[in-house]
């Protein structure tokens, strides 16, 4: 059963244009939520993180949206650039406890 | 070195032999996780480790599959009589395990391949 979904596998952008990854989940327990960026044959780095006391968090061109109420969270980045081309995933926890990760969505930011 | 480490970097063995994958946490991460990710997919859970408590197993998809953590620091996977459907990319990754903030900082991780 999995409780953090990323329902689109890949995505294309535009250099210049937003790219905007999803991810859904089903426990309301969680409280906090996180994205990482994937490189090939790398492990995946932290990119930003929001608790689920507030529905906004911004680190320069990257912002996390979190919508409770849907179970909702994206994460915005803008403008793209061809080296933010990764697979993206999205986790999830309760209490700092156990994280849990999304099956991923391949970004591809065109020249 | 600075970051969590994982050894080796890429492991070919048969099918049925027993394989065992290392990670050093940082220094000071009281929490270690094991994950696997298989070809197409994404980040699979397999087993959490926090100070002394004991570990979470609820993701070790079968008893083939075992992990300790020595000293709260070094941890090893053993994966017995390996399987084909075991070759993934096993991923470590460690935190301080200190609340808000919190993130999970993992290694290279092992390219297994079960031929």
């Amino acid at each position: 059963d999995q409780q953090v979904k990323q329902n689109s596998p890949s995505l294309s952008v535009q250099e210049g244009r937003i790219s905007i990854l999803n991810c859904d989940y089903t426990n309301s327990m969680f409280d906090y939520f996180l994205w990482y960026k994937k490189y090939p044959a790398e492990g995946p780095t932290f990119l930003i993180s929001i608790s689920s006391i507030k529905d906004k968090n911004e680190d320069g061109r990257f912002t996390v949206f979190l919508n409770k109420s849907a179970k909702h969270l994206s994460l915005h980045i803008v403008p793209s650039q061809p080296g933010d081309s990764a697979v993206y995933f999205c986790a999830a926890s309760y209490n700092f406890n156990k994280f849990y990760f999304g099956s991923g969505t391949k970004l591809n930011v065109k020249p | 070195g600075a970051g969590v480490s994982q050894s080796p970097s890429n492991k070919v063995t048969e099918k049925g032999k027993d394989v065992e994958l290392r990670c050093d946490p940082i220094s000071g991460h009281t929490a270690l996780y094991w994950y696997r990710q298989s070809l197409g997919q994404g980040l699979e859970f397999l087993i959490y480790f926090q100070g002394n408590s004991a570990p979470d197993k609820s993701g070790l998809p079968s008893d083939r599959f075992s992990a300790e953590r020595t000293g709260g620091s070094v941890s090893t996977l053993t994966i017995q009589r390996t399987q084909q459907e075991d070759s993934a990319v096993y991923l470590c990754a460690s935190s301080l395990q200190t609340g808000p903030n919190e993130k999970l900082f993992f290694g290279s991780g092992t390219q297994l391949s079960v031929l």
